[in-house]
């Protein structure tokens, strides 16, 4: 079965530059989200789209900005980047339930680790 | 959404049962519990949720008590593969995801 597709798997930056995260959700998956996790940390919700809009936020710093677009996938940029941006960042996708309303439960993709020098 | 309570760690025979426990005693009527688990850098891992009943799947079972207050994860006969820190969720199922500090589960030989 298809998952959740993440590119780059692995980048490397330098301090103030800038960085660009893709995710493509598993097929007629509405809904996506983003997470962050620092070393020996737990995942943090940085955001999440439905229906190419934004559904939640969590911590995410204002240097980052993400979107989705018209099939499903989203990007997340990240700007003016920081040692401390270093770390594993996942996607998850999943589907809204308008009958339940509920998001059922989400599939995460492999990750891409940033990392900033 | 309410907050959790895990083990920090756990260890379990290979090909016994994993019984994780987890507190959520300020959860509300309209929030389920769900488990997920990360393996070694990996992404998260869906495993089951519940909202009352108690629930089974071909991973695992979950125990929800009958005041909701806890519930309790079980991998019927656990493997090295299942090794793994296990995150214990509540949550309304909206768009937002929190996760605590899960427990660290060790499977030995």
């Amino acid at each position: 079965a298809a998952g959740v597709i993440q590119s780059p798997r692995h980048l490397i930056k330098e301090k103030r530059e800038t960085a660009t995260l893709k995710c493509y959700p598993i097929p007629r998956h509405d809904t996506v989200y983003w997470y962050q996790q620092g070393p020996g940390q737990d995942p943090q919700f940085l955001i999440s789209f439905y229906e190419k809009m934004q559904s939640d936020k969590g911590s995410i710093p204002d240097r980052f900005s993400a979107q989705q677009f018209s099939d499903y996938h989203s990007e997340l940029n990240m700007s003016s980047l920081e040692l401390g941006d270093s770390a594993l960042y996942f996607c998850a996708s999943s589907l809204w339930d308008w009958v339940a309303g509920e998001v059922y439960e989400q599939y995460f993709g492999p990750g891409t680790r940033l990392t900033v020098t | 959404d309410a907050k959790t309570t895990q083990p920090t760690s756990m260890d379990c025979a290979e090909g016994r049962a994993a019984n994780l426990p987890c507190n959520h005693s300020t959860i509300s009527g309209n929030e389920y519990v769900y488990w997920y688990r990360q393996i070694h850098s990996q992404g998260p891992q869906y495993i089951i949720h519940g909202l009352k009943n108690n629930e089974t799947n071909e991973m695992a079972s979950l125990i929800i008590t009958e005041d909701r207050k806890s519930s309790t994860l079980i991998l019927p006969h656990a493997t090295l593969r299942d090794t793994a820190v296990y995150y214990c969720i509540v949550s309304v199922g909206g768009f937002k995801t929190i996760f605590g500090a899960g427990t660290r589960l060790f499977v030995k030989a």
